[in-house]
């Protein structure tokens, strides 16, 4: 069965700590992509991959990390200098970076910074 | 001005109707143009997609673009409850990340 996977899908962590959010695809996709959802705010985009090693920058990349060691791996890290980190975060897909336009999403994780 | 507007909504209609949401934009080189579905707590699945100016059917779906007026639309006929969603326009120049609208929340009763 393919598509894309998120996990966990809720999530807790206290103020001050990092964490990390796992996105997984079997699609053999070569771009990947982070987004934040807020309330009355749409999809934001936080950082993206064309290919394997390689990532960039979205509109709203402070206090988060990503890496790309895998095709099929794309875990987001917020980090402690993120300052409103509650929040629902989608990781999508699409084929390649020229096929930018269908984004495949994954079920989300929503995060809550207590 | 915001490179893509949409009504949030909420917008509520009675079962049966037909549904238009919309969104403007100002980045004239916007050539993709889509319409996904997001149903609550769920992430967003792709409902429409079409390729610069004019129209396209899915069922008792329609997406419409006028580049001129940069201005997309899509018609849901016979609504039913089951497309109550938040509809989120999103489009793209190629080769470039998709810039979405906020979203519109669409309730459906029966």
């Amino acid at each position: 069965d393919g598509g894309i996977t998120q996990s966990p899908k809720y999530l807790f962590r206290k103020e001050g700590q990092n964490v990390t959010l796992s996105c997984e695809q079997n699609l053999n996709h070569d771009a990947m992509y982070w987004y934040r959802q807020d309330p009355g705010q749409g999809l934001r985009l936080i950082y993206y991959s064309q290919i394997v090693n390689d990532f960039q920058k979205g509109d709203i990349a402070e206090g988060y990390s990503v890496s790309r060691e895998k095709k099929e791996s794309f875990p987001l890290t917020v980090t402690s200098a993120q300052k409103n980190p509650t929040a629902f975060y989608l990781c999508a897909s699409s084929i390649s970076w020229v096929n930018t336009d269908t984004q495949y999403f994954g079920p989300g994780t929503r995060l809550t910074v207590l | 001005q915001k490179e893509v507007e949409q009504d949030p909504g909420p917008l509520s209609v009675p079962e049966g109707a037909i549904v238009s949401l919309n969104c403007t934009y100002s980045n004239s080189a916007f050539q993709y143009f889509m319409w996904y579905r997001q149903y609550s707590r769920k992430g967003p699945e792709l409902l429409m997609y079409t390729y610069s100016s004019g129209n396209k059917e899915d069922g008792r779906f329609t997406a419409q673009v006028d580049k001129s007026s940069k201005y997309i639309s899509l018609f849901i006929r016979d609504s039913q409850p089951s497309d109550s969603a938040t509809y989120l326009c999103a489009m793209s120049a190629g080769n470039t990340p998709l810039v979405f609208g906020k979203g519109t929340r669409l309730s459906v009763i029966a």
